[in-house]
């Protein structure tokens, strides 16, 4: 077991442009959370999968971010029509459904860079 | 709407010292858990310990250690004996207990520096 793993690390693009952050969670982890992390801030939730099913989504969120769990294994999050406000980390956390506590385990995260 | 509010941006400790960071909550609930999380520069974020509300004794990890004051609504995590490796942002995070989803609210982090 690898941990989770986070794909890209770095992205830059031109304004506008689509995005696609991949991340696979430890395995047999069912619940699965996207959060995005400016400089100096604590993270902030974007979305929640459980399994497959995306269980919440942050108000937050503009409809040009998308988020899939298919079967319940990976998930992608996709920023579409990029912003210079989207410049961020992006997190992903997975979490055991052992795990009464519910701890987070994290990937390294995706750093965007919008020009 | 429960928060977390962590008063330091910055705290400086030498090497082998003590030193305390702080967290303070807001929420109207009895039963939740509160945890620290630790976030090295360029690394992923770590859990390194947590509490739960209903347990009066105060949770240790090896040289972790917090101070929990629920009356006070107060959860400082002291580092004992402190190493260049503990240099990192610390997060402060709360979890109701009735929250299905397990969601936490974060603090924005304290960054601590260790001098050698």
């Amino acid at each position: 077991d690898t941990g989770v793993s986070q794909d890209p690390r770095h992205k830059i693009t031109k304004r506008g442009q689509n995005v696609t952050f991949r991340c696979d969670p430890i395995s047999e982890h069912n619940r699965l959370y996207w959060y995005r992390q400016t400089l100096g801030q604590g993270p902030e939730f974007l979305t929640y999968f459980q399994n497959e099913a995306q269980l919440e989504k942050s108000r937050l969120l503009s409809d040009r971010f998308s988020a899939e769990r298919p079967k319940g294994s990976f998930s992608t999050l996709e920023i579409q029509r990029t912003e210079q406000g989207d410049s961020a980390m992006y997190l992903c956390a997975s979490s055991p459904r052992t795990s009464s506590y519910g701890e987070l385990f994290f990937g390294e995260g995706s750093r965007l860079t919008v020009l | 709407a429960q928060t977390v509010t962590q008063s330091q941006p910055e705290m400086s400790v030498q090497e082998a010292e003590t030193v305390t960071l702080s967290c303070t909550y807001d929420t109207s609930e009895s039963d939740y858990y509160l945890f620290w999380y630790k976030q090295p520069p360029s690394r992923q974020m770590i859990l390194v310990i947590r509490q739960e509300a209903y347990k009066q004794q105060n949770a240790t990890e090896n040289r972790f250690s917090v101070n929990f004051q629920k009356a006070a609504k107060s959860f400082s995590l002291k580092i004992s004996d402190s190493q260049l490796g503990d240099a990192a942002m610390y997060f402060c995070a709360y979890r109701s207990r009735m929250d299905s989803n397990y969601q936490l609210i974060w603090g924005a982090g304290t960054k601590l520096i260790i001098k050698p």
